[in-house]
């Protein structure tokens, strides 16, 4: 529907398990981007790819882990979570860092 | 951190009322954008400001950019219960376009 798909859309993991969050753009933008969403907190910017290479890792701890294979893939792998990471992780694209971001729907994640 | 001041948190109103929403800056603006989200939704991209006291509407929704390019508002003219959600502003800053906290709207019916 937007051009941006978000797998699995739902995951609960356990704190010691491994999981991988899966986001890809078919709109041919040069940027991807992955934000959490807590009930708590605004939209925070975790890591930004732009031309598949990383720009920016805004202090992110190490048990997230961004991979960009390419320009219409981005993964976020997960290791290690605190029940404090439960949140909404939305993958967005745009055709460069100061367009319009278009979001993924998100994968509601629970850590238990 | 934040690097913009988006009020009110929340905001609910009576359907056909109105309501606005106001993002502010302590800095220059180069431009920026607004955002709804529905409940159980991702953000979809409104609109996107860049000219000094540029005013663009859509429908019921007209959005401002002040003069100095410090504030932007979002007002929607009787709202309709179609119009819950939050509202984010989001700003260019340090490389890449950072959110504002949100408003969330609520409208009964």
């Amino acid at each position: 529907e937007t051009g941006v798909t978000q797998t699995p859309r739902h995951l609960v993991m356990g704190m010691t398990n491994k999981k991988s969050l899966k986001c890809e753009q078919h709109l041919g933008h040069n940027a991807m981007y992955w934000y959490k969403q807590s009930a708590k907190k605004p939209l925070e910017l975790m890591f930004v790819y732009s031309l598949e290479e990383r720009v920016e890792n805004n202090s992110v701890p190490s048990r997230f882990s961004p991979e960009c294979p390419n320009s219409s893939h981005l993964f976020l792998h997960l290791h290690t979570l605190q029940p404090e990471d439960s949140a909404l992780y939305l993958c967005a694209s745009s055709q460069d860092r100061k367009r319009e971001a278009f979001f993924g729907q998100g994968t509601r994640l629970t850590v238990v | 951190g934040q690097q913009v001041m988006q009020i009110p948190q929340y905001q609910h109103v009576q359907e056909g009322e109105d309501f606005t929403t106001y993002c502010n800056s302590s800095t220059t603006l180069s431009n920026i954008q607004w955002y709804k989200q529905r409940p159980g939704g991702h953000p979809v991209f409104l609109i996107q400001l860049v000219k000094s006291g540029e005013v663009k509407k859509q429908k019921r929704l007209t959005f401002q950019f002040g003069e100095a390019k410090k504030n932007s508002s979002l007002h929607i003219t009787a709202t309709q219960t179609t119009d819950v959600g939050t509202y984010f502003c989001a700003v260019y800053n340090n490389n890449d376009m950072r959110f504002g906290a949100g408003t969330r709207l609520t409208v009964k019916p």
